[in-house]
């Protein structure tokens, strides 16, 4: 079945260091969304991209949708403790809207 | 977050109880979804519904039955908890356009 898979699945980075999360599908999506988890709390939608080989930013988060729209990347340049959490990428499931397909999420611990 | 409020926050139950959680949201969306959250496999949904008396089974949905009578209401039941159902759970709505989720705050289910 459908699968979207992300690495690595988990990352301890120092405080100022880049972060990067890799989001791999099974199947092409016609859209890819971003949560972030912070722990103890649930997830927060983050951003959507739609075109192939779309970038968009927010403000240190650089998010990536391939060409081929099966997988997509999230950077974090210069981390933050307050960037702590588990990163989720998603998408529409079995084609559909209004249902979406988890990642599996990356867990991002900074170092202070 | 959308007005999502689940309830109970946390319960223990014992194996072979019924147990029932609720998700309340004030934003009328029509789509609503519950989520189980265990390390290593993401947010993986157990049914959902998209409107009044309208749901449908998740990939997960063995062991669970869901209600919606009131389009604030979403309740996800275990018919008979077992200790494998020990898990977080979470409440989810969808706006009427786009798919972006918006989560409750979650509910911790340990089953002894």
């Amino acid at each position: 079945g459908q699968q979207v898979m992300q690495i690595p699945q988990y990352q301890h980075v120092q405080e100022g260091e880049d972060f990067t999360t890799y989001c791999n599908s099974s199947t092409t999506l016609s859209n890819i969304q971003w949560y972030k988890q912070r722990p103890g709390g649930h997830p927060v939608f983050l951003i959507q991209l739609v075109k192939s080989g779309e970038v968009k930013k927010q403000k240190r988060l650089t998010f990536q949708f391939g060409e081929a729209k099966k997988n997509s990347s999230l950077h974090i340049t210069a981390t933050q403790t307050t960037d702590v959490g588990t990163y989720f990428c998603a998408g529409p499931r079995g084609g559909r809207t209004n249902k979406l397909i988890f990642g599996t999420g990356t867990l991002l611990a900074v170092q202070p | 977050d959308a007005g999502i409020t689940q309830s109970p926050r946390h319960k223990v139950t014992e194996t072979g109880t019924p147990v029932t959680l609720r998700c309340h949201q004030t934003e009328n969306h029509r789509y609503m979804y519950w989520y189980r959250q265990d390390p290593g496999h993401g947010l993986r949904l157990i049914h959902y519904s998209y409107g009044v008396k309208d749901t449908d089974k998740g990939e997960v949905s063995d062991g669970y039955s869901v209600s919606r009578s009131k389009t604030e209401d979403f309740l996800l039941t275990l018919e008979s908890a077992t200790s494998s159902q020990t898990s977080v759970y979470f409440c989810a709505t969808n706006p009427p356009s786009g798919d972006t989720q918006y989560f409750g705050p979650g509910t911790r289910l340990t089953v002894l």
